[in-house]
């Protein structure tokens, strides 16, 4: 089956510095790739979604120049957190489609963000 | 646009007893449904979805769910609850207007009691 692979699981890193959270595709190739972010005891709240070789597309209220996303291939996309605040703890979870099965959405496991 | 609206933060079930999460959608569009679970501190896992065809889906671990339009609701039922069911469930729906984002509810926190 279709397999996602994010990392880190965890991660925690002092205000102000840049956090990187990988999004890989393992046994197929992902058209589409979502970035949610989801607040404790709360829903999935999509932050963007990018296409291979083309700009994210962020989601209203979603800060783009804070919020990263890459897609450079069809198997990496990568959620750049820039200069973290402590209101930027979240858990972060990536998700991904491909063309044999649109309907398909596969989920990374997610990435546990503290800013200190 | 489409939305989904999951009725019952909480639900509390023995063990051996019927599950039901309840999901109602809206959507201009005949829409695709899906059946999430969450684990602490996991991704998402999918439980069902229901595309086209026949309105009764079957998913994994036992559980299953009925697309009813005239109703606008989707909801989850497993006949007999496990210990391990215990876990965060979301309902999706992609409508076709909305590109193929999913907008999820938010969420039934399933307590399974001895």
């Amino acid at each position: 089956g279709a397999v996602v692979s994010q990392h880190p699981s965890r991660v925690i890193c002092k205000s102000g510095t840049s956090v990187k959270i990988e999004c890989r595709s393992l046994d197929f190739q992902a058209t589409t790739m979502f970035w949610y972010r989801q607040f404790p005891k709360q829903s999935l709240m999509l932050m963007a979604t990018s296409n291979e070789g083309s700009k994210a597309t962020y989601e209203q209220g979603v800060e783009k120049d804070k919020f990263l996303i890459n897609h450079a291939s069809l198997t990496l996309s990568t959620l750049t957190v820039t200069s973290a605040h402590p209101e930027d703890s979240s858990f972060y979870i990536c998700s991904a489609t491909w063309d044999r099965d649109v309907y398909g959405y596969t989920f990374g496991s997610g990435t546990r963000l503290t800013v200190v | 646009a489409q939305s989904v609206t999951q009725l019952g933060s909480h639900v509390s079930v023995s063990e051996g007893a019927l599950v039901l999460l309840r999901c109602n959608y809206s959507s201009s569009v005949p829409p695709y449904l899906f059946w999430y679970v969450q684990y602490p501190n996991q991704g998402l896992q999918l439980l069902l979805k229901y595309t086209t065809g026949a309105t009764l889906v079957k998913g994994i671990n036992g559980f299953e769910a009925e697309f009813k339009k005239s109703e606008t609701s989707f909801h989850l039922t497993k006949p007999s609850a496990h210990m391990s069911d215990a876990a965060e469930y979301f309902c999706a729906v992609r409508g076709v207007g909305g590109g193929n984002k999913l907008t999820f509810g938010t969420g039934t926190q399933l307590k399974v009691e001895l």
